[in-house]
């Protein structure tokens, strides 16, 4: 079955450096895929989106490629603040007909900013 | 403002107690679902709805109920016969149920004592 893989956690990193979070995933078709983002105590919040390959998503300073033939959707942000740490996950949505709009989510990646 | 509410936020239960978990919407969205979080996990599905008066199992439903008699909500029960009930319990929903992005509530935390 589909199934979606992120890199463990937690990642520390200081204010204004770096990030990029791993996800691979496995499915069938042409699934969509999407970031969400976790606050502590909160719901998830969609942080960004792509449904096609080489299809770029981007949202406040993060972005994320479809890429088919790595079968990835790494997240990337080019200088993190302490106000971005949160809990992230990567999720896809099956594609296809009588597509039931389930999401698949990876375990989510715990970033910690520090100043 | 619309989205998605859940209520309550905290709920404690004995075991061998049924408890009801509230979600509501105001987004006019067609499908709704509830995920299970545990910790250091990803979400799991529990139940789905795509119309009023329909819903369908989840990957994970056994001990768990819904009803979909409204368009705007999408109660869920969990039952005595839930073995590992204390987990956090996010609800969504969306336009439709095959290519709209799903909104999230703020989640209620389950406890059982």
């Amino acid at each position: 079955g589909d199934s979606v893989t992120q890199m463990e956690g937690p990642v520390t990193l200081s204010e204004e450096a770096f990030l990029t979070i791993n996800c691979t995933y496995t499915a069938t078709g042409y699934p969509s895929l999407f970031w969400y983002v976790q606050y502590p105590g909160e719901g998830l919040q969609l942080l960004l989106k792509a449904t096609k390959a080489d299809d770029k998503g981007s949202n406040k300073g993060f972005e994320a490629t479809y890429r088919k033939e790595t079968t990835s959707f790494h997240l990337e942000k080019g200088s993190v603040q302490v106000s971005d740490s949160a809990v992230y996950f990567c999720a896809l949505r099956g594609g296809g007909s009588g597509n039931t709009g389930k999401l698949i989510f990876g375990q989510g990646t715990t970033l910690q900013v520090k100043p | 403002d619309g989205g998605i509410t859940q209520s309550p936020k905290y709920l404690f239960r004995k075991e061998g107690q049924n408890v009801t978990l509230s979600c509501e919407q105001n987004l006019n969205h067609d499908a709704m679902y509830w995920y299970r979080q545990d910790p250091g996990q990803g979400l799991r599905l529990i139940y789905y709805s795509q119309i009023v008066n329909d819903f369908q199992k989840g990957d994970i439903a056994e001990g768990y109920s819904v009803s979909r008699e409204k368009k705007e909500s999408f109660p869920l029960t969990v039952t005595s016969a839930q073995k590992n009930p204390t987990a956090f319990y996010l609800c969504a929903s969306s336009i439709t149920s095959g290519r709209n992005e799903q909104f999230f509530g703020p989640g209620t935390r389950l406890t059982v004592l």
